[in-house]
């Protein structure tokens, strides 16, 4: 699976637009881009993920390049639940989307939304 | 419905000393990894099940460590000789490959103590 860089943290004001970049310019073409985020002292849980169109859920949306060379998570109105580590993933995936297998977490995004 | 479920919540141990680690996937889930995060690391896999396809075992630190799957539901993770190396939050989730967008639900994780 294709490596993935992030910033180690960003600060947000509540009510805000968050908006958290990944960097994944060696993803193949049948790799995904998944975002994952983990609230303190709880398992990860997954928010969105895409291949090459732009993706809303009703957690956020997902804005992918182009080239597929790196993405945005858009958290449209952060409140302090929203406070979390936030990992984008790439993962090799079926032409249905499906993807298989682990997951290769790195060191994430340390968002922190404040009043 | 119920979610992925750990037990026990919390285990210290004395180094040298074998444990288990329990894990009880959502029903349905044919997929069950187990993932370990260390004091300031990463999230690190360990090991996948899928069905009855054998295990990806790629991801264990020693042979030290291992795990079963007993009728496709329920799986525990055996630590033997246990090092204080070992110390870290052991984190099980399941899925359902048949869903396109095939996320991963973790559970709230057992965290290990060797003393």
């Amino acid at each position: 699976d294709a490596k993935t860089t992030q910033p180690p943290s960003m600060d947000c004001a509540e009510g805000r637009a968050a908006n958290l970049p990944c960097n994944h310019s060696t993803i193949s073409g049948n790799e995904y881009v998944y975002w994952y985020r983990q609230i303190h002292s709880q398992g990860p849980q997954y928010i969105i993920h895409g291949l090459k169109n732009n993706e809303t859920n009703e957690m956020a949306s997902l804005i992918i390049t182009e080239d597929r060379k790196s993405s945005t998570l858009i958290l449209p109105h952060a409140t302090l639940r929203d406070t979390a580590v936030y990992y984008c993933i790439v993962r090799v995936g079926d032409a249905g989307g499906t993807s298989y297998g682990k997951l290769t977490f790195g060191q994430g995004t340390i968002l922190t939304v404040h009043p | 419905g119920a979610g992925v479920s750990q037990s026990p919540s919390n285990k210290v141990t004395e180094k040298g000393k074998d444990v288990e680690l329990r894990c009880d996937p959502i029903s349905g889930h044919t997929a069950l990894y187990w993932y370990r995060q260390s004091l300031g690391q990463g999230l690190e896999f360990l090991i996948y099940f899928q069905g009855n396809s054998a295990p990806d075992k790629s991801g264990l630190p020693s042979d030290r460590f291992s795990a079963e799957r007993t009728g496709g539901s329920v799986s525990t993770l055996t630590i033997q000789r246990t090092q204080q190396e070992d110390s870290a939050v052991y984190l099980c989730a399941s899925s359902f490959p048949g869903l396109a967008r095939n996320e991963q639900y973790f559970g709230p994780g057992t965290r290990l103590t060797v003393t």
